[in-house]
């Protein structure tokens, strides 16, 4: 099993441009979130889904889009990247939450986005 | 607003020497805490999860502890190796979508 992967490992991107980060999972996990990492703060919750055709706002999901069309799959998009954005993005899965939220989240290798 | 301090921020240690690493959190309401470790340049790793409930749980050489009454935990590290190099991350669970990390401790386990 590849657990959970991440495509790219990482990119620069010009103010204004837009990409989309890939997330792919193989543990068949319904829950699958997106995270961003800034030097000297914790990890930060952009959007997350609980299955698939679902999603729903994190602590910081302005700027930011995301799809999930295939249970496997979860996809953040950015319209217009902005300097602010420039982060490491980790994309983590698990499985059905219960209700205490023990759940562990496997997270990718993250992606290292600059935005200039 | 919902917070989790870590301390120390970065912490220097000799192979084979234990290390305590700690947490406190304002986390409400309050249902697990957790400890990752993040290698450079890796996704975060969980170590452990420890429910309200639960004041110990150790994972091989790491043990971590928790005091749900003072608000803390601990990481405590044995005979430290120089894998565990790494940030140690806790992390605070109020429901199941809602998690507040710490800005992690940085540990380097000198030969």
């Amino acid at each position: 099993n590849a657990g959970v992967t991440q495509t790219p490992k990482f990119r620069v991107l010009k103010t204004g441009q837009s990409m989309t980060l890939l997330c792919a999972q193989d543990m068949n996990h319904e829950y699958m979130y997106w995270y961003r990492q800034d030097p000297g703060m914790g990890l930060r919750l952009i959007h997350y889904s609980v299955g698939e055709g679902t999603t729903a706002k994190g602590e910081v999901p302005d700027g930011y889009n995301v799809s999930r069309l295939k249970k496997q799959n979860f996809l953040l998009g950015l319209e217009s990247a902005a300097p602010s954005q420039t982060s490491v993005y980790f994309c983590a899965s698990s499985y059905r939450v219960s209700d205490r939220g023990q759940e562990t989240q496997y997270f990718g290798p993250g992606t290292r986005l600059l935005v200039l | 607003k919902n917070q989790v301090g870590q301390s120390p921020q970065s912490l220097i240690i000799l192979e084979g020497k234990n290390c305590t690493l700690q947490c406190n959190y304002t986390v409400s309401p309050f249902s697990n805490l957790r400890w990752y470790k993040q290698d450079t340049g890796r996704g975060p790793v969980s170590l452990t999860i420890m429910t309200f409930s639960e004041n110990t749980k150790s994972n091989g050489r790491y043990t971590a502890t928790l005091d749900a009454d003072t608000k803390q935990s601990s990481l405590h590290i044995t005979a430290s190796q120089l894998s565990d190099s790494a940030s140690y991350i806790c992390v605070a669970s109020g429901s199941a979508r809602q998690l507040t990390f710490g800005s992690g401790t940085q540990l380097t386990v000198l030969p």
